[in-house]
């Protein structure tokens, strides 16, 4: 049973436009959200992460949404250049073990 | 401060050999995770290890897979008689001191696991 869930396999944006990834999530206990991102024949880095005492966190061109009553979560990329292209995963760390969802590959066009 | 470091980045074995993956983790970091990724799917949980401890080893399949991360020396990852369902990337984080959800998991590039 997948627990954190990333429907969308892939996502193409134009450059300069926004990126808006998706990430819903089964158990109302989760708390503590992350998004790394990946390159290929790189490991995840850490890009940004959320708590259930916020709706919004933002960093930079990044900003993460979270809705607790849709157990939904989105990761907002504005502008979207090209170097942002790479797998983005959701995840919910619990207790040091790291639950991801299955990734969205995302393509910025220049 | 180098990264965490993984050898090899890539190994082939054939069905029944033994496969063992190391990684160093970051200077200072005492905690290492290790995750695989098989094709089309995202990161998997496998084990959480301190220095001589095994934490949480939930995600281990119950034959064949071992880890250790001895009090010197790198965490090494170790699958006995691989089979070609074993085929995958697996990577390892480490991180500083656990407190809770706030620590950062730094990872390595992954070692791919080929089973011919």
């Amino acid at each position: 049973d997948q627990q954190v869930k990333q429907n969308s396999p892939s996502l193409s944006v134009q450059e300069g436009r926004i990126s808006i990834l998706n990430c819903d999530y089964t158990n109302s206990m989760f708390d503590y959200f992350l998004w790394y991102k990946k390159y290929p024949a790189e490991g995840p880095t850490f890009l940004i992460s959320i708590s259930s005492i916020k709706d919004k966190n933002e960093d930079g061109r990044f900003t993460v949404f979270l809705n607790k009553s849709a157990k939904h979560l989105s990761l907002h990329i504005v502008p979207s250049q090209p170097g942002d292209s790479a797998v983005y995963f959701c995840i919910y760390n619990q207790g040091g073990k790291l639950i991801f969802g299955q990734g969205t590959e995302l393509s910025v066009k220049p | 401060n180098a990264g965490v470091m993984q050898n090899p980045r890539h190994l082939v074995r054939r069905r029944g050999q033994e496969a063992r993956l190391r990684c160093s983790p970051m200077k200072g970091h005492s905690h290492v995770y290790w995750y695989r990724q098989l094709p089309e799917e995202g990161l998997k949980f496998m084990v959480y290890l301190q220095k001589e401890n095994i934490i949480d080893e939930s995600g281990m399949p119950k034959e064949r897979f071992s880890a250790e991360f001895p009090k010197e020396g790198p965490s090494i990852l170790r699958i006995q008689q691989v089979v070609r369902g074993d085929s995958a990337a697996y990577f390892c984080a480490s991180s500083l001191l656990r407190e809770g959800p706030l620590d950062e998991q730094f990872f390595g590039p992954g070692t791919r696991l080929t089973v011919l």
